[in-house]
């Protein structure tokens, strides 16, 4: 099953600054038939579960706001928060889909 | 309205058994592949299983693989996960979750503590 690796572990942003998270996997996400890149993004806060943000690499979940985008294809994808605000404090997990379903390690974002 | 509620978490003794349970509500449940995924204190998230929208297929974790059974009951919208031969590393909170590919809907959690 394809194994994805998130950077940074920790991430320290500015309030109203651009936050950039990577996921890697050791294995293509892609699959051609359909054209899409089976990886997902979730948003955890402190006490609560997760929630997804972006499915596909880069569909946007109804609701959430425009500042989250999911970007990449194949082994590399980025989340990008666009300006951060305080209430975008949290872990973010990537997960794979592809095959099974693993999650990344987190990458906890907290504010510079 | 909360789309999905665990029960049936508590303390129990390595080796024991213990069934969760996942009611879901407000969508429809019988549509959808149901996964029960975990989060150990202070840790990452780990998938444990999936079971398909009708039942036909399950699929789990290696870790959980031959001691965890997942199931569920489209007529009573509930999702179950029978845990046995506990043990102390399968302590977490355990949230079920919908969604065939990604996993849209999420629970709260339900913890469950193994220790003896």
């Amino acid at each position: 099953d394809p194994v994805v690796t998130q950077s940074p572990d920790s991430l320290a942003v500015s309030l109203g600054e651009r936050a950039t998270i990577n996921c890697k996997s050791n294995q293509s996400l892609f699959y051609s038939s359909n054209n899409k890149n089976y990886l997902a993004w979730y948003q955890q806060k402190p006490g609560q579960p997760p929630k997804m943000l972006i499915y596909w690499a880069s569909t946007r979940q109804s609701g959430v706001p425009d500042r989250f985008s999911g970007s990449g294809s194949g082994t590399d994808f980025t989340l990008t928060i666009s300006s951060l605000q305080a209430e975008d404090v949290a872990v973010y997990y990537c997960q794979q889909y592809y095959r099974s379903y693993t999650f990344g390690q987190g990458t906890k974002l907290e504010i510079k | 309205q909360v789309p999905l509620v665990e029960s049936g978490g508590g303390v129990v003794q390595p080796g024991k058994s213990l069934r969760l349970s996942c009611a879901a509500s407000g969508f429809n449940f019988s549509d959808y592949g149901m996964h029960w995924v975990r989060q150990a204190p202070g840790k990452g998230l780990e998938w444990v299983a999936v079971i398909w929208y009708d039942g036909s297929n399950k699929y789990y974790a290696d870790s959980v693989k031959g001691r965890f059974t997942v199931s569920r009951d489209n007529s009573k919208n509930t999702l179950y996960l029978q845990m046995n031969s506990l043990r102390a590393e399968d302590t977490a909170v355990y949230y079920c979750a919908a969604g065939s590919y990604y996993f849209g809907y999420w629970g709260q959690g339900t913890l469950v503590t193994v220790s003896s």
